[in-house]
């Protein structure tokens, strides 16, 4: 069956700092991934997917991830976070028709 | 136009007691879900919609319906709520085959007690 791990339930990082979200995936066929961004009481808003060509993909806000088929990875960078980022990400798959997400990383940006 | 909505925001239900959650988009999306949100479990599938007429069961289709009359309109069906149903639903669409990109509703928050 397919999974998605998020190996980090809480990251709390300083203003300016970099980050890294973590996320493995465990799909052996070609596969299809994203992070999704969740503020407090609205629903998830895409940020990110990786589909074919390029493994390095960056979203319009400095968030970059980069898809490592070796290691099943797909861990969420960005070089310096601001009190804006603080939200719950999700890293999700899909191989087709049905999608799996992982249980979430809560990024914390502490002033 | 609206994207994604479902009502109604909050409720509260009573054991054995049941409901329909709305869920309903204006882009013409052929795909639709609905999901669940439970604190450290992420997102998971409940039943899936490709299109007019054809749904699909997910990872946890227990204790739930849907139906898919209209391209428009999604809407979740819990015949006797239980507690374990408490959650925060999303439904989300997105365009066809071979689109990924899904479109959230902004979730509804239910209590079964």
């Amino acid at each position: 069956a397919q999974s998605v791990t998020q190996l980090d339930s809480q990251v709390p990082v300083f203003e300016e700092a970099p980050v890294e979200l973590r996320c493995n995936y465990s799909s052996s066929v070609s596969v299809y991934l994203f992070w999704y961004v969740q503020y407090p009481n609205q629903g998830l808003q895409l940020l990110l997917k990786y589909l074919s060509g390029s493994t390095l993909v960056e979203s319009i806000n400095g968030f970059e991830a980069e898809f490592n088929k070796s290691q099943t990875s797909f861990h969420l960078r960005k070089p310096s976070v601001h009190i804006s980022d603080t939200a719950e990400y999700f890293c999700a798959e899909t191989t087709g028709n049905q999608f799996y997400f992982g249980t979430g990383t809560s990024l914390t940006v502490i002033p | 136009n609206a994207g994604v909505t479902q009502t109604p925001k909050f409720q509260v239900l009573k054991t054995g007691q049941s409901m329909t959650l709305q869920c309903a988009q204006d882009m013409n999306h052929e795909y639709m879900s609905w999901y669940r949100q439970d604190p450290g479990m992420g997102l998971r599938l409940i039943h899936y919609s490709v299109g007019a007429g054809i749904t699909d069961q997910g990872e946890v289709p227990n204790g739930y319906n849907v139906s898919r009359s209209t391209t428009e309109d999604f809407p979740l069906r819990l015949l006797s709520a239980a507690p374990s149903q408490t959650s925060v639903y999303f439904c989300a669409s997105r365009r066809a085959a071979g689109s990924y990109e899904q479109y959230f509703g902004p979730g509804t928050r239910l209590t079964v007690t």
